[in-house]
């Protein structure tokens, strides 16, 4: 069964610092990774998609990273602005997909506060 | 292009009673999914549905159950609610095949209180 953490839970930083929050997996047969951002009581915004047969994806200021045979990706944010303060939540499309049991399955999400 | 969209935002409830919430998809897929978010923890997967048939299901109970209709729209239901069904519940739409889909586009939930 596919299980999915993130380190670390909360993390505080001062505006312009740069970041890295982490993802882990337990199992390396994926079609696909991805991270969300999740604002207070609102619903999940897709930040970046990584299929698997890729390294990298970035967007901006966020670059997103997959290592599938160790089962961990890391989410980079460069030059933190208090707008990022939300929680993300990194999800993984477990293979095989006739394995009905399993639709994207959900780290607990990173609580990022970036102070002004 | 319209996105996903859910009703009713908010609801509040009472042990034992019934509940429908309502997705409706992104223009243009054909698959569906619901999940169930408590509070502080990611979001589990409860079943998903393709062309109007259950694609996959979760962990969950039989009372909760689903309809996904011809223009791919979705209710997710709960009898018999329990405490424990307090939670925020998400739809998302996708274009898929059945069995491989692309991204997933949430909706913005609905939030049950089931006292």
């Amino acid at each position: 069964k596919q299980e999915v953490t993130q380190i670390p839970a909360a993390l505080s930083v001062p505006e312009g610092e740069n970041l890295v929050l982490n993802c882990s997996f337990t199992d390396s047969a994926i079609y696909n990774l991805q991270w969300f951002r999740q604002d207070p009581g609102k619903g999940l915004t897709s930040l970046l998609l990584i299929q698997s047969s890729q390294r990298e994806q970035t967007s901006g200021r966020l670059n997103a990273s997959l290592d599938k045979s160790s089962g961990r990706s890391t989410l980079y944010i460069a030059a933190s602005q208090p707008g990022d303060s939300a929680t993300y939540l990194c999800a993984v499309d477990p293979l095989p997909r006739d394995n009905y049991g399993q639709n994207f399955v959900f780290g607990p999400g990173t609580r990022l506060s970036v102070l002004p | 292009e319209t996105g996903v969209t859910q009703s009713p935002t908010h609801l509040i409830k009472t042990r034992g009673q019934q509940v429908t919430l309502r997705c409706s998809s992104q223009s243009g897929h054909n698959t569906v999914s619901w999940y169930q978010q408590a509070l502080g923890q990611g979001p589990q997967f409860i079943f998903q549905y393709y062309r109007e048939e259950e694609n996959g299901r979760g962990n969950f109970p039989p009372r909760f159950s689903g309809l996904q209709f011809p223009n791919y729209s979705s209710e997710l239901n709960v009898n018999a609610l329990e405490l424990d069904d307090s939670a925020l519940y998400l739809c998302a739409s996708s274009l898929g095949s059945g069995v491989y889909q692309e991204t997933q586009y949430f909706g913005p939930g609905t939030r049950l209180l089931v006292l």
